[in-house]
């Protein structure tokens, strides 16, 4: 089964931007999708959006756009998820998620999840 | 806000059944799959349920889901004290998102 391992936790100010890793091991990257899933505190999953790396095709959530880019380097194995103009409400733990193509939000392998935290 | 609605929290004895439901539309669970996903406290969810009723390897029978329309199941049967999570429905949408449903929170008395 495919290894995702993401990069550690952030701390940043309202307004910066955060950008997170996650690499993948034990599988053949390409022919699989990747999606970011966050949880803020207690509260529940959210999808935000995900890449498809052998067609470098990506798609977000409405409530993400023009706010998320998640983009993907084949040759390292690795996705990238960067959030700008952060807010407080932002602070959550952020995973990578894989899916097979075609098995829409069947995520077979997760990431450890980072913990991002929005403060002043 | 999730466009699939679950229960917030569900319980049960021991070696009770406990039926978790999950609330959609025409364009997410009417016309998708939907995926069940399991999470510990401080983990990372878990898949439990695929393609509305397919068990992954190592899951234990005592999960099964079920789908009609456009509402989803997860039952759990035989309920152990392991099973404490939080439970969460998830599918894709025709507006070409993803969406998990807002989350159960199952409790062994």
């Amino acid at each position: 089964q495919v290894q995702l391992v993401q990069s550690g936790a952030e701390v940043k100010k309202p307004g910066s931007s955060v950008k997170v890793s996650c690499q993948a091991s034990g599988g053949t990257f390409r022919t699989y999708i990747i999606s970011w899933v966050r949880q803020a505190p207690g509260q529940g999953l959210e999808w935000m959006g995900r890449i498809i790396p052998m067609l470098n095709l990506d798609n977000y959530a409405q409530k993400f756009q023009g706010r998320v880019t998640i983009t993907a380097d084949k040759s390292t194995s690795t996705a990238y998820m960067e959030l700008t103009n952060l807010r407080s409400e932002d602070t959550a733990v952020y995973y990578c998620a894989m899916e097979a193509q075609g098995r829409l939000m069947k995520f077979d392998s997760w990431g450890q999840g980072t913990l991002v935290t929005v403060s002043a | 806000q999730s466009v699939l609605t679950q229960p917030p929290s569900a319980s049960g004895t021991p070696g009770q059944r406990l039926t978790i439901s999950c609330s959609g539309s025409s364009s997410n669970i009417g016309s998708y799959s939907v995926n069940w996903y399991q999470q510990l406290p401080g983990t990372a969810p878990k898949l439990l349920i695929h393609s509305d009723n397919e068990r992954p390897s190592g899951v234990p029978d005592r999960f099964s889901g079920s789908k009609s329309g456009t509402a989803a199941s997860l039952a759990i049967s035989g309920l152990q004290s392991e099973d404490e999570a939080d439970y969460y429905c998830a599918t894709w949408d025709d507006n070409l998102s993803g969406v998990f449903g807002t989350g159960t929170k199952v409790t062994v008395l």
